[in-house]
Order: structure tokens, then C-alpha cells, then sequence
């Protein structure tokens, strides 16, 4: 069966850099690519970029294009999210998950990472 | 960028009323759109895509309609699971974008 299990929860301070797994199983890695989605504390969700593990190219909402590195691990089906210079709102749950193409929505999601920025 | 605005925020039920909820595009979408269902603590779960097919096990009082930029997820037959948080979102080649969501509640 599909599953994504993402890395624990981290605590940073601000201006630190913080970098979170997404080990994928039960499908062909490659042939999918990876959103990652955050969620503030009591907040909505937000789109934050995808990476696809075909063609390794991104694309990163613009807000976070200067902040965001999103890379895959074929050897391992594993996908990062290494977010930087952190400051105290990117305290949120950093959630993958998987994306067949760009007119699909994301059935598998990961359980999510708690990053909390604070000094 | 596509934003999306979903009506209303919070929604007041009681188990067995129908509720509807709207989600609203800045420009046109077509079909593609979903919906997700998500409770405190969980990742979303997608329950409809392309605007109204129904993801494999979800139950039939939850359904969806609408094209263009304006979207509906109708829930029948309200059961104490349903009380949640609903989000719709866009996808498309270039972006995917949440509506602020629409919390269900007793």
C-alpha cells in the first residue's frame, strides 16, 4: 500500500534552516511527484511547491522561491523540504503528499512534521 | 494566481441536516477542483475531485457539483464524523491553491 512517513518534529530558532523527509513506499517513486503543503497553528492549509521525482524540476510558490529547496532521493523514494532562514510564522505542520500529474489532486498524504521557530 | 474564497467559514449543523458549502474561483478552473475533509490533528483527505467524482469509499451523502468559478460540496444526511474542517483547491498545471476552509460544527 501507499505510504508517505515524513520526520519528526523539530524545533528551531529563528534564522536556522530545517530540512524534512518524506520516505515514500508502495509505488513506482518516479512516475509521481511531491506537493508539500503547510498549516499554521489553528490556520488553513497552503500550497507550498511541488517537486517531481521524474524530471527532478521544481516549481515553488513564489513566496518562498528564495527560502525553498525541494529535492528527491530516488535510491531511497524519498522526498525533502528544506526550508531556511526560519522566522517565528513558518511554526506550522509541513505535510507532503503525492501528486500523479498536474490534473490530479493528492489522495496519499504524509502525517505531517511539527517545525516550531523559537528563540 | 488563482485564489480561491470559500463560504462560509464556520457552518452550524445538527446530525441529519444538509449543509452546502461554496467555494468561489478569480477565474475560471473548469472542472478541476477538490475537496478535502480534515480533523484536528490529521492530514486532509481528499474526497472529491474534479469537481464532483466521488473518491472511492467516501460516502454518497457528500457530493459536489459546478464548473467555471464557482463550486459547491453538499453533505446530506449530516453524521458526528462529518463535523470537520472542508477545504477546496484548485490544481492545474501551474499552481494548486486552498480555500480558507469551512469548519463544520455541532
Amino acid at each position: 500500500q501507499v505510504q508517505l512517513v515524513q520526520s519528526g518534529a523539530e524545533v528551531k530558532k529563528p534564522g536556522d534552516s530545517v530540512k524534512v523527509s518524506c520516505k515514500t513506499s508502495g509505488y513506482t517513486f518516479t512516475s509521481y511527484s511531491i506537493s508539500w503543503v503547510r498549516q499554521a497553528p489553528g490556520q488553513g492549509l497552503e500550497w507550498m511547491g511541488w517537486f517531481s521525482a521524474n524530471n527532478a524540476k521544481a516549481n515553488v510558490v513564489q513566496k518562498f522561491q528564495d527560502r525553498v529547496t525541494m529535492t528527491t532521493d530516488t535510491s531511497t523514494a524519498t522526498a525533502y523540504m528544506e526550508l531556511r532562514s526560519l522566522r517565528s510564522d513558518d511554526t506550522a505542520v509541513y505535510y507532503c503528499a503525492r501528486v500523479y500529474n498536474a490534473y490530479a489532486p493528492s489522495l496519499y498524504w504524509g502525517q505531517g512534521t511539527l517545525v516550531t521557530v523559537s528563540s | 494566481d488563482i485564489q480561491m474564497t470559500q463560504s462560509p467559514s464556520i457552518l452550524s449543523a445538527s446530525v441529519g441536516d444538509r449543509v452546502t458549502i461554496t467555494c468561489r474561483a478569480s477565474q475560471s478552473i473548469i472542472k478541476w477542483l477538490a475537496w478535502y475533509q480534515q480533523k484536528p490533528g490529521k492530514a486532509p483527505n481528499l474526497l472529491i475531485s474534479k469537481a464532483s467524482s466521488l473518491e472511492s469509499g467516501v460516502p454518497s451523502r457528500f457530493s459536489g457539483n459546478g464548473s467555471g468559478t464557482e463550486f459547491t460540496l453538499t453533505i446530506s444526511n449530516l453524521q458526528p464524523d462529518d463535523f470537520a474542517t472542508y477545504y477546496c483547491q484548485q490544481y492545474n498545471i501551474y499552481s494548486r491553491t486552498f480555500g480558507q476552509g469551512t469548519k463544520v460544527e455541532i
